[in-house]
């Protein structure tokens, strides 16, 4: 059973860039969500993906935009990339109504940008 | 709004010394709560949850309880291996619909031979 897969698994980019990252859910699992985690921080919330709309959104920016896709994927892109966005970017997949809720994480991509 | 409480690292300790790391929370209506476990450079892993008051999560030695009344999930070890050595996050969510997860910010651990 694959779990949460992610790609790219580094990335390097330069400020005022434009960079997308992919995520394929666990299988079996509808909904995907984003996270950054800064170095040394505990993972933020990005948003969420449900039926292919964004259902939930954390504190980022607009330059923060995403899309899922009928087989449940999603990619999260980051445009005019700045130099605070460097950071550890995770996927991370569950079921509505799960109980408990858990959500399973992909192993991440390191976003560099210089 | 939700936040997650725990104590800053590093903790290093000794093998086979106890482990606790302190974890509080703060929510509106009945979170689950969850520790998460993430190993250098990798991402996150599950490491056990609780749902509901009183509830005892376990997993791989490790133990935590779901504390109602004084909002916490403080996680245990009786005795720490080197391969525990990561990073272990306190997060919790809310039941229901929506899934956004609140993490903490983290605690190092380091055990030592």
């Amino acid at each position: 059973d694959a779990g949460v897969t992610q790609s790219p698994t580094h990335l390097i980019k330069t400020r005022g860039q434009q960079v997308t990252l992919r995520c394929s859910p666990k299988s079996g699992h509808d909904t995907v969500s984003w996270y950054q985690q800064a170095l040394g921080q505990g993972p933020q919330f990005i948003f969420q993906y449900y039926e292919e709309e964004e259902r939930q959104r954390g504190n980022f920016p607009d330059r923060f935009s995403g899309h899922q896709f009928p087989n449940y994927s999603s990619e999260l892109n980051v445009n005019a990339l700045l130099l605070g966005d460097s950071a550890l970017y995770l996927c991370a997949s569950s079921t509505p109504g799960t109980r408990g809720g858990e959500q399973y994480f992909g192993p991440g991509t390191r976003l560099t940008v210089t | 709004g939700n936040s997650v409480t725990q104590m800053e690292g590093p903790v290093t300790l000794s093998e086979e010394a106890f482990l606790t790391i302190n974890c509080t929370y703060t929510a509106t209506g009945y979170p689950s709560l969850f520790w998460y476990v993430q190993y250098p450079g990798e991402g996150l892993q599950l490491l056990l949850k609780a749902t509901k008051a009183d509830d005892k999560g376990s997993n791989k030695g490790f133990e935590a309880t779901y504390r109602k009344e004084t909002t916490s999930f403080h996680l245990e070890k009786g005795s720490v291996q080197v391969s525990d050595s990561a990073v272990y996050f306190c997060a919790l969510n809310l039941s229901g619909g929506y899934q956004k997860v609140t993490f903490g910010i983290g605690t190092k651990l380091q055990v030592i031979p």
